[in-house]
């Protein structure tokens, strides 16, 4: 069965303390990996898509790169606005455009 | 401006009643969705429309209907409520093969009492 987990379940960092949040998938043949951002009571925002191993994609302090069993979002020097719940989501390769989501990971970064 | 649209952003009711769901879409897209988020955050597929056509329907009770009038909207409406039925419900929809992923809506509390 397709899977998507993410690690950790949540993360407390300073203000200017980088780190890494962990997707890991198992899908046969990845059609794309999209990364959101969820604030509480709004719905996720579309961040990034990756499509092949290699593949990295930046916006602001985030990057997120691609192997062929996970992906990570680097966060680089992050503030306090950057605290939300980021999700993982792989393309069903069953067509359709259906995705499916992990859990999450609910990151909060302190001043 | 809003890109996805759904009404109400709260919904709270008894056990049994009859309720819906509304949403809209501005951005041109050929697909919506209906997702439901639990308590643990997870966001499961329940039903996908493109342009009009039911093309996705996952393994959920037949107390949920769905009901795409045109494109740019799809409804749910969902019969005798039950406790297990609270969550946060998103609309989503998308261009596929455009690779932007899903433009969400900013979700339904829904709450039975």
């Amino acid at each position: 069965e397709d899977q998507v987990t993410q690690s950790p379940e949540a993360l407390r960092l300073q203000e200017g303390e980088s780190s890494s949040l962990n997707c890991s998938y198992t899908v046969s043949g990845l059609r794309g990996l999209f990364w959101y951002r969820q604030d509480p009571g709004k719905g996720p925002e579309f961040l990034f898509t990756l499509y092949s191993a290699g593949e990295e994609k930046e916006k602001e302090r985030l990057k997120a790169t691609l192997t062929k069993k996970e992906s990570f979002l680097h966060i680089t020097a992050p503030k306090p606005e950057d605290s939300a719940t980021y999700l993982c989501a792989v393309q069903d390769p069953g067509g359709y455009n259906k995705l499916i989501f992990g859990a999450g990971t609910r990151l909060a970064v302190h001043p | 401006d809003t890109a996805v649209s759904q009404t109400p952003k709260y919904l709270v009711t008894q056990m049994g009643n009859d309720k819906s769901i509304k949403c809209e879409q501005n951005l041109g897209h050929d697909t919506m969705y209906w997702y439901k988020q639990d308590s643990k955050k997870f966001l499961k597929i329940m039903f996908s429309y493109n342009n009009k056509e039911l093309i996705i329907n996952e393994t959920v009770p037949n107390r949920f209907s769905p009901k795409s009038p045109d494109k740019a909207h799809l409804n749910l409406h969902i019969n005798s409520l039950e406790l297990g039925d609270s969550a946060v419900y998103f609309c989503a929809s998308s261009q596929p093969g455009r690779g932007e992923g899903y433009t969400f809506g900013s979700g339904t509390r829904l709450t039975v009492v």
